[in-house]
């Protein structure tokens, strides 16, 4: 089946505590975003990756990191979480080898910083 | 500065009329607009999708409409089930990047039976 699968699909943590949300996918996508849905904000994007090695920021990268060392995986990293971090992160990949601009996202993670 | 804008956060409609959903956007460079579902506790699924070289797309019960001119886009759903109630994010490309998609803020349809 295809599918993208995040890890942990929930998460509490304390400002500071380094935290890793894994994501991957299994349908040989080139391209990975992260995005973090907000109240009233919709869905914003944070990093996004073309292919491996090769990432780039969206439009909220500050207080993230991401890496892409294999085509599958795509982790996002929180350094130093805090409380404004608080929010639920979805990753999603698509095709970049048609045309169509269809996304498929993963289940989400909801973060709760305290 | 939101690019693009669902200024509707709810809707409700009873079961087996027409749901409208709109969406503005302000930048000229986006040709390419896709509407996505969310239901509780899961990622959003694609729905439907428009280039801007057509004014109108229609799949199944969903049909999309462009305005090119006035800038916005607008979902009809027809008839509306109960199975519809979701969030509705629309989204916009533009031209030439490479870049992942641009959202609204959704609006929460809610399907009266």
């Amino acid at each position: 089946e295809a599918q993208v699968t995040q890890n942990p699909r929930y998460l509490i943590t304390v400002t500071g505590k380094k935290l890793t949300v894994t994501c991957s996918q299994n349908m040989n996508h080139e391209y990975m975003s992260w995005y973090r849905q907000d109240p009233g904000l919709g869905l914003r994007q944070i990093y996004y990756s073309m292919n491996v090695e090769v990432t780039d920021k969206g439009d909220v990268p500050e207080g993230y990191k991401v890496s892409r060392k294999e085509k599958r995986n795509f982790p996002l990293i929180l350094e130093s979480p805090s409380p404004n971090q608080t929010s639920l992160y979805f990753c999603a990949s698509r095709d970049a080898t048609t045309m169509k601009e269809t996304q498929y996202f993963g289940p989400g993670t909801r973060l709760l910083v305290l | 500065d939101q690019q693009v804008k669902q200024n509707s956060p709810s809707l409700s409609v009873q079961e087996g009329r027409i749901s409208i959903l709109n969406c503005d956007y302000t930048n000229s460079m986006f040709d390419y607009f896709l509407w996505y579902k969310k239901y509780p506790a899961e990622g959003p699924t694609f729905l439907i999708s428009i280039s801007s070289i057509k004014d109108k797309n229609e799949d199944g019960r969903f049909t999309v409409f462009l305005n090119k001119s006035a800038k916005h886009l607008s979902l009809h759903i027809v008839p509306s089930q109960p199975g519809d109630s979701a969030v509705y994010f629309c989204a916009a490309r533009p031209s030439g990047s490479a870049r992942q998609l641009t959202f609204g803020s959704g609006t929460q349809l809610t399907v009266l039976p």
